[in-house]
């Protein structure tokens, strides 16, 4: 099935410093979305991204999806504690197959 | 505070057994997701029902049985229960069969002993 890796698995940054994390796809994806989970939480949806080359912001977070749709990415701007969490990406397969997947998160973790 | 909700909130059982988990999604919300999350694993996507039926099938054990009642609440059965079927299963929920915006509940903590 499509596969969606995710990179890095585990940063730990300190507070100020900025964080990216990188969804990519040996395919090209119909759109993807954006989840944070806090420890000990569930996923939070943030944001989807559908258009090619499409770029999104959210006071300290920026969400790009790639030109060819095969890749995104999460950049935070001057890290706070309160950004400790998972961050996921998921995407729909769609197709007779349709199903969501999610990419196996990045643990971001701020030392303050 | 999502609006999806479910129960229980913890589980504790021993292998063989079987167990039921409970979902009622958002108000309004016609399809419910089932997630299986463990440490290794992330986020494995189990089955998706949409006004009750079945829209899409993932990663989900034959041990495994969900269905969605009329009143578009899910339950999630699992049978036969092994030590590796420990994990923190979650249920979303959406408006429609294809929005991606999930709301998820805050999980059943499954222990299998």
């Amino acid at each position: 099935g499509q596969q969606v890796m995710q990179i890095p698995q585990y940063q730990h940054v300190q507070e100020g410093e900025d964080f990216t994390t990188y969804c990519n796809s040996s395919t090209t994806l119909s759109n993807i979305q954006w989840y944070k989970q806090r420890p000990g939480g569930h996923p939070v949806f943030l944001i989807q991204l559908v258009k090619s080359g499409e770029v999104k912001k959210q006071k300290r977070l920026t969400f790009q999806f790639g030109e060819a749709k095969k890749n995104s990415s999460l950049h935070i701007t001057a890290t706070q504690t309160t950004d400790v969490g998972t961050y996921f990406c998921n995407h729909n397969s769609g197709g007779s197959n349709y199903k969501l997947t999610f990419g196996k998160g990045t643990l971001l973790t701020v030392n303050p | 505070d999502s609006g999806v909700t479910q129960t229980p909130k913890h589980l504790i059982t021993a292998t063989g057994q079987r167990v039921t988990l409970r979902c009622s999604p958002r108000s309004g919300d016609l399809s419910v997701y089932w997630y299986q999350q463990s440490l290794d694993q992330g986020l494995q996507f189990l089955i998706q029902y949409y006004n009750g039926e079945e829209r899409a099938k993932g990663n989900i054990l034959e041990r495994f049985s969900a269905q969605q009642f009329p009143d578009l609440h899910s339950e999630l059965n699992l049978s036969s229960l092994e030590l590796g079927d420990s994990a923190l299963y979650f249920c979303a929920s959406s408006v429609s069969a294809t929005n991606e915006k999930l709301f998820f509940g805050s999980g059943t903590q499954l222990s299998v002993l």
